[in-house]
């Protein structure tokens, strides 16, 4: 199995712009989240699905942060309008019932 | 709520000698998940261990293995034969059973490996 899969790697954008994160979970696995890491706050989830219908969005900061699980093998985390202080890691993980979260390699995005 | 404290922002340890992080949570469950992750600069999340609180048994994974003292809500995490390779950021984390829901996090350990 390729693991869990988010693109881009690397975002760079201007303030104002719309960004679009992306994750494909493994195969089978149920349990789809989104977690944002910084220094001053390190892990926090942001939302989590099951059987792609959000249980948990209170992590979401405010209301320019969307997500949706549109299938079992995609999700997206879109951020719109991007502010500098967006500025992060954003991990996607997966999970089933029988095991742990796997993470993917997460994306850096950096908000000038 | 559940929390998840790990009080040692770094920690230091001499190339193939012993080091134990530690970790405290805070939960009203009886059954549950508790885990470590290591983060290396790649920032790769990595499952170290896991321990099911319902297994009096601490978990064991070749060099690492845990101390899990439930009544006291503590889950310790001790690195046998340190090598330069485990340097890295580690995180302890917590989950409500049954291996569903979220994954809630300590702040982290950044781990200095010294040849």
């Amino acid at each position: 199995d390729a693991g869990v899969i988010q693109s881009p790697r690397h975002e760079v954008t201007e303030m104002g712009q719309e960004v679009t994160l992306r994750c494909k979970p493994i195969s089978g696995h149920n349990s789809l989240f989104w977690y944002r890491q910084t220094m001053m706050r390190g892990l926090e989830l942001l939302i989590y699905f099951n059987n792609n219908v959000p249980i948990d969005d209170s992590g979401m900061p405010e209301d320019r942060f969307s997500a949706k699980m549109p299938n079992a093998s995609f999700s997206t985390l879109k951020i719109q309008p991007s502010e500098p202080r967006d500025s992060a890691v954003y991990f996607c993980a997966s999970s089933s019932r029988t095991s742990p979260l796997h993470f993917g390699n997460g994306t850096r995005l950096t908000v000038t | 709520a559940q929390t998840v404290t790990q009080s040692q922002p770094e920690m230091s340890v001499q190339e193939a000698e012993t080091v134990t992080l530690s970790c405290t949570y805070d939960t009203s469950e009886s059954d549950y998940y508790l885990f470590w992750y290591k983060q290396p600069p790649s920032r790769q999340m990595i499952l170290v261990i896991r321990q099911e609180a319902y297994k009096q048994q601490n978990a064991t994974e070749n060099r690492f293995s845990v101390n899990f003292q439930k009544a006291a809500k503590s889950f310790s995490l001790k690195i046998s034969d340190s090598q330069l390779g485990d340097a890295a950021m580690y995180f302890c984390a917590y989950r409500r059973s049954p291996n569903t829901g979220k994954l809630i996090f300590g702040q982290g350990t950044t781990l200095q490996v010294k040849p």
